[in-house]
């Protein structure tokens, strides 16, 4: 079965601390790969995507990712934590199971991100 | 370009009620989704749609309908709410993946109390 693991409920850093948040996938086939963020009383905003290409993928705010085919990984970086980046932040795969690509994504269950001044 | 919009923000429903969530979407996106979201329990999806005129059932679709009339608009549907129906509601809406690399764009939310 596909699924979307994020082992860390919270994670707190200090501002201007690197931060990373964790995320595993199990799909067949190639996965695409996405994060959003959710700030409080907000709907989710894409963050960046993994399709192809380099294992490093930028995204907006100075976030980004790094895929890791071979430990099923796709874990959320920024070098320096701001205040303004504490949020919920899901990871999340394209559902490939079945026979036609109906779009739909796996969610993991989310992380909150604490940045403490 | 207001992207995904939802209405109503909040509603109050006493059990055995019923009421329609409207979504509506201007970025010509073919794929539409609702989902629920609780604590603890990421989002969970509940009917989506692939284009106007088609819905499907997701991972949680007991107690909802959805019709899909017009390509911008996505409606869900509670005939008798039930307390274990109170949550936070999104629309999503998408390219089709065949066009796109299949990202999401999600609404503000509905968030549903049934008493």
């Amino acid at each position: 079965a596909q699924s979307v693991a994020q082992p860390e409920d919270q994670v707190n850093v200090a501002e201007g601390n690197p931060l990373t948040v964790k995320c595993t996938y199990s799909v067949s086939g190639n996965p695409y790969l996405f994060w959003y963020v959710q700030y409080p009383n907000r709907g989710l905003q894409f963050l960046l995507k993994y399709i192809t290409g380099d294992n490093l993928v930028k995204g907006s705010y100075g976030f980004e990712a790094e895929f890791n085919k071979s430990q099923t990984s796709f874990h959320l970086k920024k070098p320096s934590a701001l205040v303004s980046d504490s949020a919920l932040y899901f990871c999340a795969v394209r559902d490939l199971s079945g026979s036609s690509n109906t779009g739909k994504l796996i969610f993991g269950q989310g992380t909150t991100l604490q940045v403490k001044p | 370009n207001a992207g995904v919009t939802q209405t109503p923000k909040f509603r109050v429903l006493k059990t055995g009620q019923s009421m329609t969530l409207l979504c509506a979407q201007d970025m010509n996106h073919e794929y539409m989704y609702w989902y629920r979201q609780d604590p603890g329990m990421g989002l969970r999806l509940i009917h989506y749609s692939v284009g106007e005129g088609t819905t499907a059932k997701g991972e949680v679709p007991d107690g909802y309908n959805v019709s899909r009339l017009k390509k911008q608009n996505f409606l869900l549907g509670l005939e008798s709410a039930a307390p274990s129906q109170t949550s936070v509601y999104f629309c999503a809406s998408s390219y089709s993946p065949r066009s796109g690399t299949g990202e999401q764009f999600f609404g503000p939310g509905t968030r549903l109390t049934v008493l």
